[in-house]
């Protein structure tokens, strides 16, 4: 079975970093886009992050170019992401996804259950 | 970037009914859009890929359909589990959601 457990949430005051991490198992990593999304609390989905399977391309939602830098290391089967500059606006829970194919613009197949990310002073 | 505006915000129907959920795009995304399933304290479950097709393990009541800017997801009678918010999203680069429907028990 496909599992995808993200680590790495917490508080982090405003102006801050983050590093956010996925593990995954289950499959084949390397084959397959990875990507990052994110809700707010009570709010709707907001695509973050992709990064293809080969790590060779990179995809970047609006809110947040700039800011984000994603990663992967396909010997570790995980994949990162690693925001600075964090607002209040950052925070809401991060999903690790597994896209279907190896391309980031892939569909959004397979979702982690979260990892709580609290910007706040 | 690419607006998904989804439609209605709430629908309020009864176990057994059909419900029918809209999602119109601000330009064309082709049949690069998806349905999302997602339950309290869940996370969200792709539902329909690529405007039509059914995901692993979703059942034949789910249906999608449209191309370009226009898409329907149609439950065609509703189950009792199948009460949840709907999100459509588009993965044309880079990737948006719609704000969500919500199906509520009527």
């Amino acid at each position: 079975d496909v599992q995808l457990v993200e680590s790495g949430g917490g508080l982090v005051q405003p102006g801050g970093s983050l590093k956010l991490s996925c593990s995954a198992s289950g499959f084949t990593f390397r084959s397959y886009a990875m990507h990052w999304v994110r809700q707010a609390p009570g709010k709707g989905l907001e695509y973050v992050s992709g990064i293809s399977g080969n790590a060779a391309s990179t995809n970047y939602g609006d809110s947040v170019r700039g800011r984000v830098t994603i990663s992967r290391d396909n010997s570790k089967n995980s994949v990162s992401i690693f925001i600075i500059r964090l607002r209040s606006d950052d925070t809401g829970l991060y999903y690790c996804v597994r896209g279907d194919s190896g391309t980031y613009y892939g569909n959004l197949q397979q979702w982690g259950q979260g990892t709580l990310v609290s910007v706040s002073s | 970037e690419i607006v998904l505006t989804q439609s209605p915000a709430t629908l309020s129907l009864s176990p057994g009914d059909r419900a029918t959920l809209s999602c119109r795009a601000s330009q064309s995304v082709g049949d690069y859009l998806a349905w999302f399933q997602q339950k309290p304290g869940q996370a969200p479950r792709l539902v329909i890929y690529d405007a039509s097709h059914r995901a692993t393990g979703i059942p034949a009541r789910f249906s999608g359909s449209g191309s370009g800017t226009d898409f329907t997801l149609t439950i065609s009678s509703l189950e009792p589990e199948d009460f949840a918010v709907y999100f459509c999203h588009q993965r044309k680069n880079p990737g948006t959601f719609g704000q969500g429907t919500r199906l509520e028990i009527k």
